[in-house]
Formats: structure tokens, sequence, C-alpha cells
């Protein structure tokens, strides 16, 4: 199984809603990572989990709040989001964080939309 | 600081050969990686260079040289399928975080 799958696929909230993203593999990955992504420009890293424990945090806004579960789990909770930040958020697992050969497996992404 | 640097597009004609190239600046190097992504669709992985010279997979073949900081994806046989963003990549070590870098991306259009 080589597969990281995001639910849910669209999402369409106000900016007063709280919602929640979520991403799962099975690879036997201990690191994740959630990025987002605008129309026509590359992955921006958001933070990543290294063994479950927060390892980064690109001075994302607390509107963003990660959540390592356990191994297999990844959760993005969304609260007070602003139009801007409707965009595709991606999510991401490597074997470790810290393999010289990195090959990230992406899920298919949460298209979200902030009215 | 660590940057990448690709074309933004190319354009190029089914069953043609077509090379993307990406030179990058960074304070350590652990390698060149190459991801796929189609409109709408997730990142995929494609290829990776550590050391330098030619890594073929199929159609999709990637150089490195470390002494030019360069690398290139090339393509042959062009299928229209391949119309697609590519991106190119390091791993960051300047803060010896484990996060990778993408370029900007090249967006290929295949024409018929």
């Amino acid at each position: 199984d080589t597969e990281v799958t995001q639910t849910p696929k669209h999402l369409v909230m106000g900016m007063t809603n709280k919602k929640s993203l979520k991403c799962e593999q099975h690879m036997g990955h201990r690191a994740m990572y959630w990025y987002k992504q605008k129309a026509k420009k590359p992955p921006e890293l958001m933070f990543v989990y290294s063994y479950e424990k927060l390892s980064i945090n690109e001075s994302v806004p607390s509107r963003f709040s990660p959540e390592c579960p356990n191994s297999s789990l990844l959760n993005l909770h969304l609260h007070a989001l602003q139009p801007e930040d409707s965009a595709l958020y991606l999510c991401a697992s490597s074997q470790t964080s810290g393999g010289a050969r990195e090959t990230q497996y992406f899920g298919p992404g949460t298209r979200l939309l902030v009215l | 600081g660590q940057s990448l640097e690709q074309p933004s597009e190319v354009t190029a004609v089914e069953g043609a050969i077509v090379q993307i190239n990406c030179t990058y600046q960074t304070s350590g190097f652990y390698g060149l990686s190459w991801y796929q992504q189609h409109d709408g669709g997730a990142p995929t992985f494609l290829s990776y260079n550590a050391l330098d010279g030619l890594e073929e997979t199929g159609r999709f073949s990637s150089f490195l040289s470390r002494s030019d900081s360069y690398g290139y994806l090339l393509l042959q046989e062009l299928q229209m399928k391949d119309s697609a963003s590519y991106f190119c990549a390091v791993r960051d070590l300047e803060n010896r975080d484990d996060k990778i870098i993408f370029g900007k991306g090249t967006r290929l259009h295949i024409l018929p």
C-alpha cells in the first residue's frame, strides 16, 4: 500500500466555521507533512511531524492547528480562516524526515474554499 | 539562502524530446528530486539524483552535475498525458531542517 489518503476532497467553509482535514498513511512512514498550494505555484510547506512530534512549523498562523494522533494519522484543524486561505491542502509522508533520499508520497489533497 | 531556478513554461510536440532544466543554490546538498503534477492532482515523485550522471526510468531520465549546481529532466517520446507541471526539489540543509524546497515549477505543454 503506497497510498496517502485525505478527506474531505472538497471543503467550503465560512470564516467563522471550525473544520478539520484528515490524512492517513499505512506505509509505516514516520514523517508526515502539510503543504498549502495555490494555483500555478509550488507546494509551500506548513508543518512537519517526525515520529509524531512537530518538528517544523513554517510560521503558520494559529488559525491552522496540526495534530498527529498516531504514526498513521495527521489532522489539520481549521478555525476562523480567511478567504486568502483558499487553496489545495496536501498531505505527504516519507520514510523518515532525515533520510538522504527524500521521496515524499502525496495525498490527493483537499480543495478548500473559504467564503 | 537556498533557491532553485527552472523555466516557467516549455512547449513541445507529441513524440518529441524535451529537457527541463533546474539550477540550484544551496548551502549543502543531498540530491535533486523531480516531481510531476497534473492539473487538479497531487505531486508524484519521478526521480532522484544524488551523484553526477544520468538516471533513466523508462521514457524519463534525470541528470545531475554537482559541480555546475545543475540538473535536468529529460522526457522522451512525449505523450499528451505528459502535459503537467514539473518541479525540481532539494533538501533544505540551511538550518538542519528536514524539509524539501521546491522550485517554482515548469508547465509543460504538449502540442499534437
